[in-house]
């Protein structure tokens, strides 16, 4: 467990509103990741960061932006929600020096 | 790139009963991580089993184990003695060479729906 929170836990907001979700961790750890969970796809990295201020696109990217002002919070936003977006957002961190990641409780979104 | 495939969208077992489910991957890297989660209903995702590609022997948690066949680039996750808990879906993942430069992230199967039959 490394310490890592998720809000808002659950969410439901209507297509065209801006959405921001914060992934928050406790261990310091250099690298932090947002996922996105669908049916039949598993898990897809939407965007990741290797330290603050620093970050990448993921697989999915489009439709998201992040921001790392400080090593442990990582934002996840959604500019203009659409339905397509309805998913459980997964945050997930990983120190670098070892091998296993580790995963926030998730966030249920729900855009109508 | 790299690709994890599970072909068992759904499985059922006997309480009690091993039983293997099955993960091939896809990759051009000769250093690499392999990894099973479990996810319960409840919807957390959690760590069982790693192996790395160099390691010479299968890595082993309790009632885990990691049936890794590097040739056929196949690394299944053997649960012996099914328990009720068991009852989850579980995700095979793998993660790119750390000296790679890269995002680290894990790239995950589409997953495999374990039912434990009392």
């Amino acid at each position: 467990d490394a310490g890592i929170t998720q809000s808002p836990r659950h969410k439901v907001t209507e297509t065209g509103t801006p959405v921001t979700l914060r992934c928050h961790q406790t261990e310091n750890h250099r690298y932090m990741y947002w996922y996105r969970q669908d049916p039949g796809h598993g898990l897809r990295l939407i965007h990741y960061s290797y330290g603050v201020k620093d970050t990448d696109k993921g697989e999915v990217s489009d439709g998201y932006s992040v921001s790392r002002s400080k090593t442990e919070d990582f934002l996840l936003t959604l500019e203009s929600a659409t339905s397509s977006q309805t998913s459980v957002y997964f945050c997930a961190t990983f120190a670098g020096d070892n091998y296993e990641q580790y995963f926030g409780p998730g966030t249920r979104l729900t855009v109508t | 790139a790299q690709k994890i495939t599970q072909t068992q969208p759904g499985m059922f077992v006997q309480e009690k009963e091993a039983v293997t489910l099955d993960c091939t991957y896809d990759t051009s890297d000769q250093s690499y991580g392999l990894f099973w989660y479990k996810q319960p209903s409840s919807g957390e995702m959690i760590f069982l089993i790693y192996q790395g590609s160099y390691d010479e022997q299968n890595a082993t948690e309790g009632r885990y184990s990691l049936n890794f066949q590097k040739a056929r680039k196949s690394a299944n996750l053997v649960i012996s003695a099914s328990q009720l808990g068991d009852s989850a879906m579980y995700f095979c993942a793998m993660r790119e060479p750390i000296s790679s430069g890269s995002a680290r992230q894990l790239t995950f199967g589409s997953g495999t729906q374990l039912t434990v039959l009392p």
